[in-house]
């Protein structure tokens, strides 16, 4: 069954550090994965999407990920943390061959201190 | 450009209504898929349409529906409503249905079932 884990509930960061932000996945074949941010009362925005190629994905607001085929992991990262990145991210993967679905990941809660 | 309108934002409905929910895609999106976000069970999969056919559904009892109206306007329908139907609704569009193709999201309705 394809899945995906975020393994942390919360991540708490200073303002101005680094951040990383896990995301592992399950899926037969090669995977399509995403990164959306929810923020409060809001809808999810996407933000980055890796398909093929590159594994070093860059996106909006300074945030980039790493696929790692081998370690089936797709973690967000972004080099500055800013209060305004305070959020809920979401990882979401789809398998070729199945449905156009998203299966998304539980989330992880950003809170960047300042 | 606008993005994904959803009606109405916030609805309060009682045990055994019945509620319409109401989805606009970007101009040209022809492909609408719906969620729904709960905290205890995250982000589910409804439905997803493409040009008025429903081509995947998730696994929710028959009391949820949806179409999809020519314009791509979408609507889903929850029957005999209730509590635990509480939830965001998320519809989401996509400019075509491929697999490496971001949805975008709205910004949801939020269903009370009281």
């Amino acid at each position: 069954a394809q899945s995906v884990a975020q393994p942390e509930d919360q991540v708490n960061v200073a303002e101005g550090n680094p951040l990383t932000v896990k995301c592992t996945y399950s899926v037969s074949g090669n995977p399509y994965l995403f990164w959306y941010v929810q923020y409060p009362n809001r809808g999810l925005q996407f933000l980055l999407k890796y398909i093929t190629g590159d594994n070093l994905v860059k996106g909006s607001y300074g945030f980039e990920a790493e696929f790692n085929k081998s370690q089936t992991s797709f973690h967000l990262k972004k080099p500055s943390a800013l209060v305004s990145d305070s959020a809920l991210y979401f990882c979401a993967v789809r398998a070729p061959g199945g449905t156009y679905k998203y299966i998304f990941g539980t989330g992880t809660r950003l809170k960047v201190l300042a | 450009k606008a993005g994904v309108t959803q009606t109405p934002r916030y609805l309060i409905k009682t045990r055994g209504q019945q509620v319409t929910l109401s989805c606009s895609p970007i101009s040209g999106h022809r492909s609408v898929s719906w969620y729904q976000q709960t905290p205890g069970q995250g982000l589910q999969f409804l439905f997803e349409y493409f040009s008025e056919t429903q081509r995947n559904k998730g696994n929710f009892p028959g009391r949820f529906s949806g179409r999809q109206f020519s314009n791509s306007r979408s609507e889903m329908n929850v029957s005999t409503l209730e509590l635990g139907d509480s939830a965001l609704y998320l519809c989401a569009s996509s400019s075509s249905q491929g697999y490496g193709t971001e949805a975008f999201f709205g910004q949801g309705t939020r269903l009370t079932v009281v």
